[in-house]
């Protein structure tokens, strides 16, 4: 299950279970998400991106759910598997100065997702 | 696919010494490049963005003279940690934004470079 503290939150399931990871972002004008995996001692992986007009995307064994009236992300994995074990961030992307340009982007706290065999 | 090359992907250094890391992208043109440092168990924070050919950005709380960010051409962007000491060793990851057209113009990091300073 799910736990949120100090610590990041973690989730552990089954191989071949599904998995449904949680994120809340801050930023109303926000106009493009990211999921990325970061296994230990690498960089963030890109997994899958949604932009804001839309409020699902799918990709591999992979969706997206954007639900912006209460600012929520969730990334679902289908059939997980062992190599999923990883940390998954969302991040958000804030538009550019005047518009013009893509903002920075700002890092969720990160879910441990443990799968075992 | 598009790569970001970092170097070194470890470095342990003496306290008050100077480490420079490398990004470089390696098949296409960054016009910026973001710096992120993590602490363990924690998210990524940026640390500042950095445009080809100009002064770099820094984000609140990141000393501009501590952190040197240099980004010279359109494929390579340099951090150096001058005056090194412990409360900076962490795990320091940049990333690279295309500057053609591409459909995920956020994709591209850093294989992150953990600095222990000793």
């Amino acid at each position: 299950g799910e736990s949120v503290g100090l610590h990041l939150p973690t989730l552990s399931v089954q191989e071949g279970d599904n998995s449904i990871i949680n994120c809340a972002y801050s930023n109303s004008a926000s106009d493009y998400f990211i999921w990325y995996k970061q296994e230990s001692g690498k960089g963030p992986q890109f997994i899958i991106d949604i932009r804001s007009n839309m409020d699902k995307r799918q990709g591999q064994r992979v969706t997206v759910l954007l639900n912006k009236t209460v600012k929520h992300l969730s990334l679902q994995i289908a059939a997980t598997q062992p190599g999923d074990s990883a940390v998954y961030f969302c991040a958000e992307r804030s538009q550019g100065a005047g518009g013009t340009s893509y903002g920075k982007l700002t890092f969720g706290q990160g879910t441990i997702l443990t799968v075992h065999p | 696919g598009a790569v970001v090359s970092q170097h070194p992907s470890r470095v342990i250094c003496k306290s008050g010494t100077s480490v420079k890391i490398e990004c470089r992208s390696l098949d296409f043109q960054a016009t910026t490049m973001f710096w992120y440092r993590q602490f363990p168990k924690q998210s990524l924070m940026l640390m500042a963005t950095s445009n080809e050919g100009s002064k770099a950005t820094y984000e609140q709380g990141v000393e501009k003279d501590k952190f040197l960010i240099n980004h010279a051409s359109l494929t390579l962007s340099t951090l150096t940690v001058t005056s090194a000491h412990p409360e900076d060793s962490s795990f320091y990851i940049c990333s690279a934004r295309s500057s053609g057209i591409v459909l995920n113009t956020e994709a591209f990091f850093g294989q992150g470079t953990r600095l222990t300073v000793v």
